[in-house]
């Protein structure tokens, strides 16, 4: 079975250009999550989606910060302008939301902002 | 007050060691709780999901404490491979789950 895919796994841009992060969460799975990782804080939560609905977006760290979810199979991560201290690797995560079902992790895309 | 808090770390041990990690969490209303291994530049993996009479799955035991509000988890005659940093997750609801910072460990030979 497929897992969660995240694209590009790399990306490397200069400050104050737009990027783009995308996730295909597994097939069936009503919950999305996006997270971003870093030495200094951990994993983070930024925000998650139901059945497409965005739920709680508290933890976006800030307006430049955007996110998407057009479709069952398909979410967005936006920065817009992008800074260095946006450097991170970020994760998409899918569950079912069934009795507190674990989730499950993409592989991440690790972003470096110059 | 972090919500997930864990041992510290990082733990060094030789293989065949056992080794316990702790893990407190601060709500109390939290319903489902996890440990999850994540290897150096990987994306967290579910190890191990955490019942209240407590699970093994092989050398793998958690527990839980709720009254505490405390979980563990329990390595026994640990592997190379066991080398990773284990990440205590607690599910408040509608999988709004909070992760601990993570505590590494490192099986030598």
């Amino acid at each position: 079975d497929a897992g969660v895919i995240q694209s590009p796994r790399h990306e490397v841009t200069e400050m104050g250009q737009e990027v783009t992060l995308r996730c295909k969460p597994i097939s069936g799975h009503d919950y999305l999550f996006w997270y971003r990782q870093t030495m200094m804080r951990g994993l983070e939560l930024l925000i998650y989606f139901n059945n497409n609905v965005p739920i709680d977006d508290s933890g976006m760290p800030e307006d430049r910060f955007s996110a998407k979810m057009p479709n069952a199979s398909f979410s967005t991560l936006k920065i817009q302008p992008s800074e260095p201290r946006d450097s991170a690797v970020y994760f998409c995560a899918s569950s079912t939301g069934y009795g507190n079902q674990p989730q499950h992790f993409g592989d991440g895309t690790r972003l470096s902002i110059l | 007050r972090k919500e997930v808090e864990q041992d510290p770390g990082p733990f060094n041990v030789p293989e065949g060691a056992t080794v316990a990690f702790n893990c407190t969490y601060s709500n109390s209303a939290s319903q489902s709780f996890f440990w999850y291994r994540q290897d150096c530049r990987k994306e967290p993996k579910l190890l191990m999901s955490v019942y209240s009479s407590g699970n093994e799955d092989g050398r793998f035991t958690a527990q839980l404490n709720r009254a505490s509000q405390y979980i563990s988890l329990l390595i026994r005659d640990s592997k190379l491979s066991d080398s990773a940093t284990y990440l205590c997750v607690v599910n408040r609801d509608n999988n709004d789950m909070r992760f601990g910072a993570g505590t590494r460990l490192t099986v030598k030979p």
